[in-house]
């Protein structure tokens, strides 16, 4: 079974820039996270979707960010305009009741910005 | 909401010794605690869960404990080995809250050959 799927895993960019990341989940998990990683602290969820809908965005800063996973599989976070303290790895992950629910991980983006 | 702490930040333990990682939690309603290993490039990969109806589970090497009570949670490693030097990373989970982790800080363990 193919793992999450994540790209690019490395970006630099400059702020005030925009950068999109790719998300690619296990085949059949419905529910899919995109977590923030500030380096030296747990992953902090961003957004869940349930299929193409979403289902907690609460911690999402909506000013600059957006994500979306229209046809329920793949998904795309998009950072517009990005800012120093937007510097993190961004985690994907997916779930299933299937497997209990349990989360598994992509090997995330590791964002930079100068 | 929940607040997941997680001491201490780093460990280093040598080959062999055992290894301990706690963790408090302030939401009573949490009832679901895993533990995530992170190597380095790595997204975190689930080790072991605990679900709040046991106070105790073992998986080979790994134990995770359970105090409702005091709300807090700890990882024991036994037999350390140097493949287990990564980032552990516990986390709860609230009753009905689709399924939403909020996570400690991290420990960064270090087993010294």
């Amino acid at each position: 079974e193919a793992g999450v799927a994540q790209s690019p895993r490395y970006k630099i960019i400059e702020k005030r820039q925009s950068v999109a990341f790719w998300c690619n989940p296990i085949s059949g998990h419905a529910t899919l996270y995109w977590y923030q990683q500030i380096l030296g602290q747990g992953p902090k969820l961003l957004i869940q979707f349930q299929n193409n809908g979403v289902v907690d965005d609460s911690q999402l800063p909506k000013d600059r960010f957006s994500a979306e996973r229209l046809k329920g599989v793949d998904s795309t976070l998009k950072i517009q305009p990005a800012k120093l303290e937007d510097s993190a790895v961004y985690l994907c992950a997916s779930s299933s009741p299937a497997n209990r629910n349990e989360q598994f991980f992509g090997p995330g983006t590791r964002l930079t910005v100068l | 909401g929940e607040n997941v702490e997680q001491h201490p930040s780093t460990l280093s333990v040598q080959e062999g010794d055992s290894a301990v990682i706690k963790c408090t939690y302030s939401d009573s309603a949490s009832n679901y605690f895993p533990w995530y290993k992170q190597e380095l490039g790595k997204g975190p990969q689930l080790i072991i869960d605990i679900r709040s109806n046991v106070g105790e589970k073992k998986d080979q090497r790994i134990a995770v404990t359970l105090n409702k009570t005091a709300k807090h949670f700890s990882l024991h490693i036994t037999e350390t080995q140097p493949e287990d030097s990564a980032v552990y990373f516990c986390a709860a989970r609230r009753m009905g809250s689709a399924r939403q982790l909020t996570f400690g800080s991290g420990t960064q363990l270090t087993v010294l050959p």
